[in-house]
């Protein structure tokens, strides 16, 4: 059935070094990876999504890989700050109307100062 | 645009009774979704609704049931309360079709006593 799995699920980095949170899917449909940041008692913000058509995204200091074959993807943070301290959600989707978003068990991350 | 809105925020129930919750979609968005997340858990779809219909469920019993209004929002209501059901319950819209970015409402935070 459908499953992500995701690891670490703790992190704690030195402020400015990089994180690295990695996932695993089994659904071969899956075509969209979004990824997810909750920071404590709030909603599940989107911080960066890839689409299967695509093997690497970057957005600032977050980056996102994709490897369809193997069913792997990847959220890299570069520079981390304190504020990137927070519980990060991998997740896949599959292409339909009605797609459902199944999510990874999470990693927190903390950054230390 | 006030995005997506729960209702209430926080709610204490007993074993056995039965619960409503409220989502406002955001404005423009016609798919609402609902989200179970347990204390130290990622979020697990619950069910999708779409034009008055559930279109897709998860894995969850029928006590769990939802509606959805004319206007797009959308009620989850749960009966037979049991401790096991505490939990952040979020709702996320978005617009139908594939790959539509989902905005998450806060939650609501239910706990059974």
């Amino acid at each position: 059935g459908e499953n992500v799995e995701q690891h670490p699920s703790t992190l704690s980095v030195q402020e400015g070094d990089s994180a690295v949170i990695k996932c695993t899917y089994s659904d071969s449909a899956s075509n969209y990876f979004p990824w997810y940041k909750q920071e404590l008692g709030k909603r599940p913000q989107l911080i960066i999504d890839i689409r299967s058509n695509v093997g690497e995204k970057k957005d600032q200091r977050i980056a996102v890989t994709l490897n369809k074959t193997a069913k792997h993807f990847s959220l890299h943070i570069t520079e981390t700050q304190p504020e990137d301290s927070a519980v990060y959600f991998c997740a896949e989707e599959g292409y339909s109307s009605a797609s459902k978003i199944i999510f990874g068990s999470g990693t927190r991350l903390s950054i230390r100062p | 645009d006030a995005g997506v809105t729960q209702s209430p925020t926080h709610l204490i129930k007993t074993r056995g009774q039965q619960v409503t919750l409220r989502c406002s979609p955001k404005s423009g968005h016609d798919t609402v979704s609902w989200y179970q997340q347990a204390l130290g858990q990622g979020p697990q779809f619950i069910f999708q609704y779409y034009e008055e219909e559930e279109r897709q469920r998860g894995n969850f019993p029928d006590r769990f049931s939802g509606h959805q209004f004319p206007n797009y929002s959308s009620e989850l209501n749960v009966n037979a309360l049991l401790l096991g059901d505490s939990a952040l319950y979020l709702c996320a819209s978005s617009t139908t079709g594939p790959l539509s970015e989902a905005f998450f409402g806060q939650g609501t935070r239910l706990t059974v006593v």
